[in-house]
Order: structure tokens, then sequence, then C-alpha cells
């Protein structure tokens, strides 16, 4: 089946102590990013990547590393979480990112909490 | 910088009835994409439909319809026949073309309430 997975799912941590989210992908696709969705923003771009080794900052960068070392794989890490970090992450994927309208595929979304 | 607004922060209707969710936008290019997204409580993000501003005929997709006014900036979503299922939270969503960054550009969202 294809599919975005993320993991965990659900995390509650404190603040400071580093945390990497997981994504996965199995489409074989390019284009990979991450979103953090808050109550009355909607989605917010974090950072994107348009293949392995080529990672860019979206809209909302700070706090955030990411790394593509695989295609498949987009980790997101937080180094020093904060609770202004706390949010529902979605990772994404598409084909491609050169803006040809292809469908962003989303991971289920994964629920941090940083107290 | 494009910008995506969705006016109505909730909305209901009764089953079995037609509602229409609002979205307008504002951008400078001529050619992009437009989306209509599905967050039910499961969080979930969906594909409801897509439109290519190009293209003049509104799409379709079963129960779900768009009216895309390009002069208006305005790209509204048609649920007929609602459904149950179709409770959800509604983000109308931009993505330019030929860009680089691939990033959707979200608008705040619609929660719409289907009653029974």
């Amino acid at each position: 089946e294809a599919q975005v997975t993320q993991n965990p799912r659900y995390l509650i941590t404190v603040t400071g102590k580093k945390l990497t989210v997981t994504c996965s992908q199995n489409m074989n696709h390019e284009y990979m990013s991450w979103y953090r969705q808050d109550p009355g923003l909607g989605l917010r771009q974090i950072y994107y990547s348009m293949n392995v080794e080529v990672t860019d900052k979206g809209d909302v960068p700070e706090g955030y590393k990411v790394s593509r070392k695989e295609k498949r794989n987009f980790p997101l890490i937080l180094e020093s979480p904060s609770p202004n970090q706390t949010s529902l992450y979605f990772c994404a994927s598409s084909l491609s990112g050169q803006g040809r309208g292809y469908e962003q595929y989303f991971g289920p979304g994964t629920r941090l909490t940083v107290t | 910088a494009q910008t995506v607004t969705q006016s109505q922060p909730e909305m209901s209707v009764q089953e079995a009835e037609t509602v229409t969710l609002s979205c307008t936008y504002d951008t400078s290019e001529n050619n992009y994409y437009l989306f209509w997204y599905k967050q039910p409580p499961s969080r979930q993000m969906i594909l409801v439909i897509r439109q290519e501003a190009y293209k003049q005929q509104n799409a379709t997709e079963n129960r779900f319809s768009v009216n895309f006014q390009k002069a208006a900036k305005s790209f509204s979503l048609k649920i007929s026949d609602s459904q149950l299922g179709d409770t959800a939270m509604y983000f109308c969503a931009f993505m330019n073309y030929g860009g680089s960054q691939g990033n959707l550009i979200f608008g705040k969202g619609t929660k719409l309430s289907v009653k029974p």
C-alpha cells in the first residue's frame, strides 16, 4: 500500500530534550516536506526537500533541522524543543516539487507536546 | 506573497443538503493550482479536489465540485447530498506553477458539521 508513515504518532517531552520525528514514504517520491498545524493558522511549511541531499527552509524553519540521506526518509529534528513547538506535525511527499501541481500525500500526523 | 483566505470558520448543514465553502486567494501569478483538502477527526489530510488555473472548466469529483472564478480569485467548494462522513475541517490550498518549492499555502480552514 502506497503511504507516508510517521513515528511516533504522539509524543510528550520536556523543554530542551532533543527529539526526532521520522517520516518514510514507499512511493519513490522525489519531494518531501514537513508542515506544522496550529489552531486558527492552518498548515505552514517548515522544511522541504526536492531530492536526496537537497533540503531548504520553508516558512517557519526556526528551531528545526532536517536531513535527506535516502530518498524514502525525511526525519525532522528538534535539537532543543520549546513549548512554542507544541503542535501537530505532518510529513508529505509528492512525485516532484517542481510546481506541477502533483498531489501531496500526507502522513497521519504526529502530535507533539513540549512542557 | 500568496495568501489564502477562508472566511467561514465554521459551518453546518443537514444531511442530504448542499453546502458551499468559500475560499479566496491573492496572487500576482497567472498559472497555479488550487486544492481542497479534507481533515476528518482522524486528522488525516485527504485531497478532495484539484483545479489547474489555466483550465476554465470547473473540476468535479463525485459529490464535490468547485466554482473557480479566476478574475475574482475565488475558489469555492460545493458538497452535494451531504453525508455524515463529510464532517471534517476543510482546507483550501494554493500552489504556484513552476515554483521550485512545491509549497502548498493553506487557508485557516472551515469546520463543517453535517447534522442528521
